[in-house]
């Protein structure tokens, strides 16, 4: 089971650019999630979704963007990269046990905004 | 609004010892609480599950109990190996609120 897969692993980009950060899960979850971490701060949610073709606002959701098209696949987008950007992403799926949501999460990906 | 608090932030034990990492939140209408473990440069795996119905869960060496009068989680750790060594954090999800991280306990355990 390959469970929740995020790509790249590691990026590296300069002020402006832009770039896509993709998850993949193949246990048919309807919930996803986006969260950053950063030292310190613990995890924070940018963006979730509770369907395909649906998404919302976390509680640090500015400078990003993000797709459902297709129920595996939840997209996170930075149109014009700031170095405040600079984290670990991580993508998680959620399934619900007795109305509790059960995480799954990726590996994660590192980005770092020169 | 819901904040969760993990002490202390790091904990270094010598092997084979028995240890207690705690978890408080201050709003005590929580559906459930999960506990988990995130290793250096990994993603976070999940260790146990307490839904609010429950007081307690069991795997293994760890067993994790919920107290929501007064508003803590414990996780208990027994017989502890240096493959514990990770961060360990508590996330809450109740209410209207997301899913609500704890900030982590930085776990080493020394051979």
């Amino acid at each position: 089971n390959a469970g929740v897969t995020q790509t790249p692993k590691f990026r590296v980009l300069k002020t402006g650019q832009s770039m896509t950060l993709l998850c993949a899960q193949d246990m048919n979850h309807e919930y996803m999630y986006w969260y950053r971490q950063d030292p310190g701060m613990g995890l924070r949610l940018i963006h979730y979704s509770v369907g395909e073709g649906t998404t919302a606002k976390g509680e640090v959701p500015d400078g990003y963007n993000v797709s459902r098209l297709k129920k595996q696949n939840f997209l996170l987008g930075l149109e014009s990269a700031a170095p405040s950007q600079t984290s670990v992403y991580f993508c998680a799926s959620s399934w619900t046990l007795s109305g509790a949501n059960v995480l799954t999460f990726g590996a994660g990906s590192r980005l770092t905004v020169l | 609004k819901q904040e969760v608090t993990q002490i202390p932030a790091a904990l270094s034990v010598p092997e084979g010892e028995n240890l207690v990492l705690n978890c408080s939140f201050t709003d005590s209408a929580i559906y459930n609480l999960q506990w988990f473990r995130q290793d250096p440069g990994k993603g976070l795996t999940s260790l146990l599950l307490i839904q609010s119905s429950q007081r307690e869960q069991t795997s293994g060496r760890l067993n994790a109990s919920l107290d929501k009068s007064s508003g803590r989680s414990t996780l208990y750790i027994a017989a502890s190996q240096p493959g514990d060594s990770a961060t360990y954090l508590c996330v809450l999800e109740g209410g209207s609120e997301k899913l609500v991280f704890g900030k982590g306990t930085k776990l080493t355990v020394n051979p």
